[in-house]
């Protein structure tokens, strides 16, 4: 059962315009979310968090959105550049657990062309 | 700063072979955590440690064992190597709550094919 999913496995956007990358979740005790960038060869590195007393959430280029009642959300990268190609993860976690491990989704993989 | 160091970065193994992947981090970071990538399966937790002393059981623990040998290095044995073991295995570690923002910090990965 995949509690954190990434529908799109891939997507491609021109140089200088918007990317949107979607997750969806179905646990609704999670209440921290992270995005993670991943090129080949290279261990995930992070990116932008969320915690679920949020909506959204700024820095620089990227923009986490949260929408809980619809448990989705997503990153927005704004202008994307040429090195923003990789792939990327969001991941969840439950702080009522205790154990603060994060469950990550399938990952998509961004192209910017330029 | 080394970060999170893993070894080995490549290894073969034949089907029913043992081996041991090693990792280290030097950012006294109490939690320590082992993941693999497959694709169209993303990242799945095998097994984590809260704190020094600590173990559990991930996502997808079958076939594999950790040790917590003290705060800086967390290792992952593969007892018996499948070909279903085959994949990218990633080290990470974070500062227990304080991962919840900031996240882990990732190895470079150990890329193991079972033959």
């Amino acid at each position: 059962d995949q509690q954190v999913k990434q529908n799109s496995p891939s997507l491609s956007v021109q140089e200088g315009r918007i990317s949107i990358l979607n997750c969806d979740y179905t646990n609704s005790m999670f209440d921290y979310f992270l995005w993670y960038k991943k090129y080949p060869a290279e261990g995930p590195t992070f990116l932008i968090s969320i915690s679920s007393i949020k909506d959204k959430n700024e820095d620089g280029r990227f923009t986490v959105f949260l929408n809980k009642s619809a448990k989705h959300l997503s990153l927005h990268i704004v202008p994307s550049q040429p090195g923003d190609s990789a792939v990327y993860f969001c991941a969840a976690s439950g702080t009522a657990s205790g154990t603060y491990k994060y469950i990550f989704g399938t990952g998509t993989r961004l192209k910017v062309l330029a | 700063n080394a970060g999170v160091t893993q070894t080995p970065k490549f290894q073969v193994l034949k089907t029913g072979q043992s081996m041991t992947l090693q990792c280290a981090q030097d950012m006294n970071h109490n939690s320590m955590y082992w993941y693999r990538q497959d694709p169209g399966m993303g990242l799945r937790l095998i097994y984590y440690s809260a704190s020094e002393g600590t173990t559990d059981k991930g996502e997808v623990p079958n076939g594999y064992n950790v040790s917590r040998l003290n705060k800086r290095e967390f290792s992952l044995r593969l007892e018996s190597a499948a070909p279903s073991q085959t994949s990218v295995y990633f080290c990470a570690s974070s500062e227990r709550s304080a991962g919840l923002i900031y996240g882990y910090t990732f190895g470079s990965g150990t890329r193991l094919t079972v033959v």
